[in-house]
């Protein structure tokens, strides 16, 4: 089975400065993808990264980046530069790369407040 | 625009009721889902469906029951059997296709039990 850890505490943050979001994963399939969603206060998710099991190199989106690490099974979101509109709830995700079963799982999530 | 409706927004059930959630997307995605969310707890998997007239069972599916009579709808049903139906449910579909597709959500819908 999969599963999707995140257990941070509330992570503050100063506006302008980067900040890293923990994730580690856990699963006995060679090829899966991650990924991370963003959800503020009105509740819409928000697809942020990607990143493929297979990829050699760490995802990146403007100021979002993946520190994607295959051995320790982790896959922690950086992001560079912090602005005020980044507070929100952050979860990572995981997919199975079955053609069957396309189930996302997702952790717990991880509240981030950026201070002004 | 393309995109996924949720409706309503915010819903209110008695207890004992049956009451549908609806989610319409005109993205011309097979695959749909829904999710709820409590407090602390992320986003768990109630039902999803890959294709017209078929669906399978998520993590959490007693107490709700869906259908998929067209690919642009996905109704949640909860049903007076889920004994804790107060949660934020969300509705997501994706083009079923590599893994690397995202899902795309609705803005959800608040259901309180009074």
């Amino acid at each position: 089975a999969q599963k999707i850890t995140q257990t941070q505490p509330g992570m503050f943050v100063q506006e302008k400065e980067a900040v890293t979001l923990d994730c580690t994963y856990d699963t006995s399939d060679p090829s899966y993808g991650l990924f991370w969603y963003k959800q503020p206060s009105s509740g819409e998710m928000i697809f942020l990264i990607y990143q493929g099991s297979y990829d050699q190199q760490n995802a990146t989106e403007g100021r979002y980046s993946l520190n994607f690490q295959k051995a320790r099974k982790s896959a922690n979101l950086v992001i560079s530069a912090s602005q005020l509109g980044d507070s929100a709830m952050y979860f990572c995700a995981m997919r199975r790369d079955t053609g069957a079963n396309s189930k996302l799982t997702f952790g717990k999530g991880i509240t981030l407040s950026v201070r002004p | 625009d393309g995109g996924i409706t949720q409706s309503p927004k915010y819903l209110f059930r008695k207890e004992g009721q049956n009451v549908t959630l609806s989610c319409e997307q005109n993205l011309n995605h097979d695959a749909m889902y829904w999710y709820r969310q409590d407090p602390g707890q992320g986003l768990r998997l109630i039902y999803y469906s890959q294709i017209v007239n078929d669906f399978q069972k998520g993590d959490i599916a007693e107490g709700y029951s869906v259908s998929r009579e067209k690919k642009e709808s996905f109704p949640l049903t909860v049903t007076s059997a889920q004994k804790n139906p107060t949660a934020f449910y969300l509705c997501a579909s994706r083009y079923r296709g590599p893994v690397n597709t995202e899902a795309f959500f609705g803005q959800g819908t608040r259901l309180t039990v009074v």
